[in-house]
């Protein structure tokens, strides 16, 4: 299976900071990769998908790049709503992993 | 607009069954891939099982395979997850979530999820 690390599992941050959170797969797996957003006792909600499409009704503010083993979701000016947990997922084969997850929190 | 609900989750002792349904609204079921992904408290996100669109193929994840089975009633436009053999590491919440079509292609990603339903394996 393949794995993927994210980096940092957690950071602080301020209302408009720019944020950066990394996903490392095992593997190279080319652009077959999204992220995800999670507020606490809520479903995740997809944001980016093909490593950099940004999903529809997602503000402008998040963006995502990389391809084959390295990527990156970067948030240009944090706001207080996304105070959240992000999570990776590669979707180049079964089984479908999620990274471990990167916990945005209120400086 | 779509929804997912799901249902049956509970207590249940180490080696024990549970059955999970998913009831799904608001498009056409049959178009769309399913899947299980559960999240054990505190913890990340793991993905479980899929059922095709047509029912054609079932993928799972080591930890489940041969105890978990996924299965769709497109009668009733629900899907299901058979767990036998439960232990405490299945002790999560598990949420059904159908497959994104973006760009006119299927991508084995998450676009729409349910509210989860809580599993607790346990003496």
């Amino acid at each position: 299976a393949i794995q993927l690390t994210q980096s940092p599992s957690s950071l602080s941050a301020s209302v408009g900071d720019r944020v950066t959170i990394t996903c490392r797969p095992s593997q190279g797996i080319s652009s077959a990769l999204a992220w995800y957003q999670q507020e606490p006792g809520k479903a995740p909600k997809l944001l980016i998908y093909d490593a950099s499409s940004l999903d529809s009704g997602v503000p402008s503010r998040f963006s995502g790049s990389g391809s084959g083993t390295d990527f990156t979701l970067t948030i240009s000016s944090l706001q207080p709503e996304d105070f959240a947990t992000y999570y990776c997922q590669q979707f180049n084969n079964y089984p479908l992993t999620f990274g471990g997850g990167t916990k945005v929190e209120i400086k | 607009q779509v929804q997912l609900v799901e249902s049956g989750g509970g207590v249940v002792q180490p080696g024990r069954s549970l059955r999970l349904s998913c009831a799904a609204s608001g498009f056409t079921f049959s178009n769309y891939g399913m899947h299980w992904v559960r999240q054990a408290p505190g913890k990340g996100l793991e993905w479980v099982a899929v059922i095709w669109y047509d029912g054609s193929n079932k993928y799972y994840a080591d930890s489940v395979k041969g105890r978990f089975t996924i299965s769709r009633d497109y009668s009733k436009n629900t899907l299901y997850l058979q767990m036998n053999s439960l232990r405490a590491e299945d002790t999560a919440v598990y949420y059904c979530a159908r497959e994104a079509r973006r760009d006119g292609y299927i991508r084995t990603i998450f676009d729409y999820w349910g509210q989860g339903t809580v599993v607790t394996v346990s003496s």
